[in-house]
Formats: structure tokens, sequence, C-alpha cells
């Protein structure tokens, strides 16, 4: 079971929302990732989480808060964001035992994300 | 650094043709892996395959198959007797030993299939 979900499905939200997006699985998996898409672009890099710690920010906006709260979740806390903030959230999943990078990312079906 | 090229934007075939979709990629590493996603329209990444840098041999999955030439430095997909179903856009991937659990992905290839 190859599985990574992720609700909502679709979110509209206004500039002062707070809102959170959630990544779940049972794969047994030691690294999480939150990735941002925009239309007709591949995936971006946000966060790794290795072993329930943040090991990788990729200088994202303070806006964006993420959280680990065990080896199965992922959240992402949204604050203040802009329209430009709009687009397909993914989360992803991998053993990554040897933290070499290199194992494979197994990936969510997304959150369509608007802000208006 | 490291930098994997998708110089297809968009390809467009019609049902059961066959089609090689390219991927063209940088690394000063000897130890690295490629991969292949599909990206249906409902969004989610499909993980289709994972290579290492030392195995060369061709892989072939049903009508998929995967051409990995390390002296082009290239790692192409072909779908033979193409489906609508494979209408998607495909990227290809790069991760180099040791990098952190990041992977490098190309701009994407989207492939219609006309029926």
């Amino acid at each position: 079971d190859t599985e990574v979900t992720q609700t909502p499905k679709h979110l509209v939200m206004g500039m002062t929302n707070k809102k959170s997006l959630k990544c779940e699985q049972h794969m047994g998996h030691r690294a999480m990732y939150w990735y941002k898409q925009k239309a007709k672009k591949p995936p971006e890099l946000m966060f790794v989480y290795s072993y329930e710690k943040l090991s990788i920010n990729e200088s994202v906006p303070s806006r964006f808060s993420p959280e680990c709260p065990n080896s199965s979740l992922l959240n992402l806390h949204l604050h203040a964001l802009q329209p430009e903030d709009s687009a397909l959230y993914l989360c992803a999943s991998s053993h990554s035992q040897t933290g070499s990078g290199t194992d494979t990312q197994y990936f969510g079906p997304g959150t369509r994300l608007t802000v208006l | 650094a490291q930098k994997v090229t998708q110089a297809q934007t968009e390809i467009s075939v019609v049902e059961k043709e066959d089609v090689t979709l390219d991927c063209v990629y940088e690394t000063r590493d000897t130890t690295y892996y490629l991969f292949w996603y599909k990206q249906p329209p409902s969004g989610e990444l499909v993980f289709l395959i994972r290579r290492n840098s030392f195995d060369e041999q061709n892989e072939i999955s049903g009508r998929y198959s995967w051409n990995f030439q390390k002296s082009t430095s290239s790692f192409n997909f072909t779908i033979t007797a193409s489906q609508v179903v494979d209408s998607a856009v495909y990227f290809c991937a790069l991760s180099e030993w040791n990098r952190d659990d990041k992977i490098i992905f190309g701009k994407g290839t989207r492939l219609h299939i006309l029926p």
C-alpha cells in the first residue's frame, strides 16, 4: 500500500483566514514533504521533515507553518496568505532510512488552494 | 549542479501510436537516482520508476519501457500502443546521493493521446 492521503481536496480562503492542510501516511515512512505546484510547472519543494524534525525549509515565507505531530501526520498551517499563494499543495513521504535523498517519494492527491 | 531537461513541452499522438518522452540530466556525482512520475489531470503524482546510476539495463513494464544511457546522460520513456488514459504530464526527476532528501524535477512533458 503506497497511499498518502490529503485533506481537504479543495480549499478557498480569504487573505485574513487561518486554515490548515493535513497529510497522512501509514507506510512507516520517516520522511515527509510539502511541495507547492503552480499551473504548468513542476512541484517546488517547501519543507522536509525527517524523523519528525524539520530538516529542510526552502526559504518559505512564515505565513506557511509546517507541523509534524507524529511520524504519520504532517500539517501545513496557513495564515495571511496572498492570492499568489494559490496553487496545488502536494504532500509526499519516503522511507529515507539512509537520509540519502534517493528514496522514492510517494505523493498524495494534493489540495487545490485558492486565496481570494 | 544537478539539472533535468525535458525538451518536449507538449506532445500529441493518435491512440495506438508509440511515443517517446525524452529526459536528459546533468550531475557531477557518480551515484544518483532517476525517476519518472505521471501527473494526470486529477493532480496526483504517480510514481512510475526509479533507476540507480549503476544499473543501465532497460526496463519494461507492460506498455511502458525505459532506456537509460549514461553515455548520453539520458533516461527516455516510451509508451507503446498509447491509450487515452495515458494523457497526462510526465516528469523526469534526479536525486543525488546525500542530497538531503531533495529531488530535482524536469519541467515536464504534457502528453495528449487523441482518440
